[in-house]
């Protein structure tokens, strides 16, 4: 199994919602990445979990909250979000942060009325 | 922090047509990645380069690691349609604790049947 899946493809939610990402591997990768992608622009690192702990945090406003269940799974709690969060919101896994081979899944579509 | 310069920025070709794109650094990389991305999709690992000097090939796409380690190019022989879309560079300096990838802003890629 070499994918990454992410649910749901397609988020439509308000400002005072709450909604989560979900992003899934069976790759056995120990590393999980965040990136939200405007368009026409290259992706944009929010977090990285290495071995289900959070090391990095891209000055992502708290709004956002990840989460890092088990090895396979990666969460993206949205609370409160802002109409400019709209984006590609993309999910991806490394053997290790040291072995940088980043595999992406198909993304959510999120629009925030 | 690093940036990376991806020329050109946007290219129309005829079908059958070869295509060569570039990317360049002010710092040196330990890895080379190139992605191409669908519309609404994900990027889809297409080259990954480790060595300097290294030339690789995957079907009709070849890519370089350049021997300064400052730069790589990707070709794609023979275009066809479904070559359309976006190409990534993306590289990654294991220094200093730092592992993540920087992106280049993209080569936006059209082909005329």
């Amino acid at each position: 199994d070499t994918e990454v899946t992410q649910t749901p493809k397609h988020l439509v939610m308000g400002m005072t919602n709450k909604k989560s990402l979900k992003c899934e591997q069976h790759m056995g990768h120990r590393a999980m990445y965040w990136y939200k992608q405007k368009a026409k622009k290259p992706p944009e690192l929010m977090f990285v979990y290495s071995y289900e702990k959070l090391s990095i945090n891209e000055s992502v406003p708290s709004r956002f909250s990840p989460e890092c269940p088990n090895s396979s799974l990666l969460n993206l709690h949205l609370h409160a979000l802002q109409p400019e969060d709209s984006a590609l919101y993309l999910c991806a896994s490394s053997p290790r942060v040291t072995y940088n081979e980043q595999f992406f899944g198909p993304g959510t579509r999120l629009t925030v009325l | 922090g690093q940036q990376l310069n991806q020329s050109p920025q946007s290219m129309f070709i005829q079908e059958g047509e070869d295509v060569s794109m570039n990317c360049t650094s002010s710092s040196i990389f330990n890895t080379w990645l190139w992605y191409k991305q669908d519309p609404g999709e994900g990027p889809v690992l297409l080259i990954a380069l480790y060595k300097a000097g290294e030339l690789t090939s995957n079907g009709r796409l070849t890519a370089q690691f350049g021997i300064t380690r400052k730069d790589s190019f990707l070709n794609i022989s023979a275009s066809i349609p479904s070559d359309v879309g976006i190409y990534f560079c993306a590289g990654q300096y294991s220094g200093a604790g730092s592992y993540q990838l920087t992106f280049g802003k993209g080569t936006k890629l059209s082909v005329i049947p």
